[in-house]
């Protein structure tokens, strides 16, 4: 069955401090991957997706297929980072695409 | 016009209402979606529409009804709800590509639904 799994529901670091935050996924054909944040009061929104492998406020996402793993890094964060962060997988359903989040990691930001 | 617009922000009915959620796109999307969302839980995908075709229902009751007029609004109409249906309803936009994937969705801001 296809699947996201993010281990972590809340992750809290200081400011200036490096941040990962972990997304597995499970899937038997070539992966799609995203992260979507949710900033407070805000609508969910894109940070990236691993097609385009870009580096958005900093964050940078890796696809390793091999640990079947699409982890979130940034080296130092800030406290405008703290939101709720989904990693989400795209599948073909139909002829139309859906997506498929994880649980979310809450990530707070410390001053 | 780069944003999914919904309407209304917040809803408040009774079991025995009939009301509609409305979004909108001018985007040139011709992929649209419903996902509900619970407090502190992930998006839940309900429907898609592809080029105003309903493509996928994901075994989602009958007394939730979607509707596409054309390729720039999306509707979803409530009828008989239950209190367990109060939840954030959001809409969303792609390009439809098809079986290519890949897709950004553009979020809409959501319709925060309050079942009495």
């Amino acid at each position: 069955a296809q699947r996201v799994t993010q281990p972590e529901k809340l992750l809290s670091v200081f400011k200036g401090a490096p941040v990962e935050l972990k997304c597995n996924y499970s899937y038997s054909g070539s992966p799609e991957l995203f992260w979507y944040v949710q900033y407070s009061r805000q609508r969910l929104q894109l940070l990236l997706r691993h097609i385009s492998r870009e580096s958005i406020k900093g964050f940078t996402a890796d696809l390793n297929k091999g640990e079947t793993s699409f982890h979130l890094k940034k080296p130092f964060a800030q406290e405008e980072d703290s939101a709720m962060y989904y990693c989400a997988l795209s599948l073909i359903q139909g002829g139309s695409e859906k997506l498929v989040f994880g649980k979310g990691t809450k990530l707070t930001v410390n001053p | 016009d780069t944003e999914v617009t919904q309407t209304p922000k917040h809803l408040v009915m009774g079991m025995t209402n009939k009301k509609s959620l409305k979004c909108e796109q001018h985007m040139g999307h011709r992929a649209m979606y419903w996902y509900k969302q619970k407090a502190k839980k992930p998006p839940e995908l309900m429907f898609v529409y592809s080029y105003e075709k309903l493509s996928i229902n994901e075994s989602v009751p009958s007394r939730f009804s979607p509707e596409c007029p054309n390729s720039s609004l999306l509707n979803l109409h409530l009828h008989a709800l239950q209190p367990e249906d109060s939840a954030l309803y959001l809409c969303a936009s792609s390009q439809a590509r098809g079986r290519q994937g890949g897709e950004t969705q553009y979020f809409g801001p959501g319709t925060r639904l309050l079942v009495l």
